[in-house]
């Protein structure tokens, strides 16, 4: 059964650094076939993507935010980590990770979101 | 920067067929895209519907069918339930990396 959970705090302070942690089981990340992609929806708004990271350590990043966000990966744990530097309030969010195949781009299972709200 | 555009919102009766539209600001969507679709829903992640234009996730039921459509991907829903009233939204790919459409809210009514 394939699994993703996200953690990570649920308040962070304007400036500060985020640590978000993908929990995978199920399937490995060294897994050729497979990565790992971070996405996000602020509060009534649409799903943005973020990163994805694939098992040959291929990483992307959305252009607009690439200065501020750093993806990897710890296979031995099975997680995926997503670090995001200078926070703002706008970046409240839910933030997920997903599970995606390197041949077809396709995304199939999700994580349940976990909800960071930035605020002072 | 790029920018992906669904229909804001559509609204079907019980029963009848809809389809939703994604389109690129750089020009006509093709299978290079890998177009993915999602359903999404108050108080759920979102659900994975298609993938590489018209193939379907092994839990999406038949009435879920993709296409690319005058230039553009397409989500039909043919025979509309109930429960399929949701927020929709699609992912193209492009050489930087992924975008998402703004979604397209539908409404069954």
């Amino acid at each position: 059964q394939v699994t993703l959970k996200e953690s990570g705090p649920v308040l962070v302070k304007p400036t500060e650094t985020l640590t978000l942690t993908c929990t995978v089981s199920g399937f490995s990340l060294s897994n050729a076939r497979l990565g790992v992609s971070w996405i996000r929806q602020p509060p009534g708004k649409a799903l943005e993507w973020l990163a994805h990271i694939f098992a040959s350590d291929e990483k992307t990043y959305t252009t607009s935010l690439k200065s501020r966000l750093t993806i990897s990966r710890d296979t031995s744990k099975s997680q995926v980590v997503l670090i995001m530097t200078n926070m703002d309030p706008l970046d409240t969010a839910t933030y997920y990770c997903a599970r995606i195949w390197d041949d077809s781009r396709r995304i199939d299972y999700w994580g349940q979101g976990t909800l960071v709200t930035v605020s002072s | 920067q790029t920018v992906v555009t669904q229909e804001p919102s559509l609204t079907v009766s019980p029963g009848g067929t809809v389809t939703l539209t994604c389109a690129s600001s750089t020009g006509a969507v093709t299978s290079d895209y890998y177009p993915n679709w999602f359903q999404h829903k108050p108080g759920q992640p979102p659900r994975t519907l298609l993938y590489r234009t018209s193939n379907r996730q092994s839990w999406t039921p038949s009435r879920f069918s993709g296409s690319l459509l005058g230039g553009k991907a397409a989500l039909t829903l043919s025979g509309v339930q109930p429960e399929d009233e949701a927020d929709y939204y699609c992912l193209l790919y492009y050489g930087d990396g992924p975008v998402f459409g703004g979604g397209t809210k539908l409404t069954v009514l």
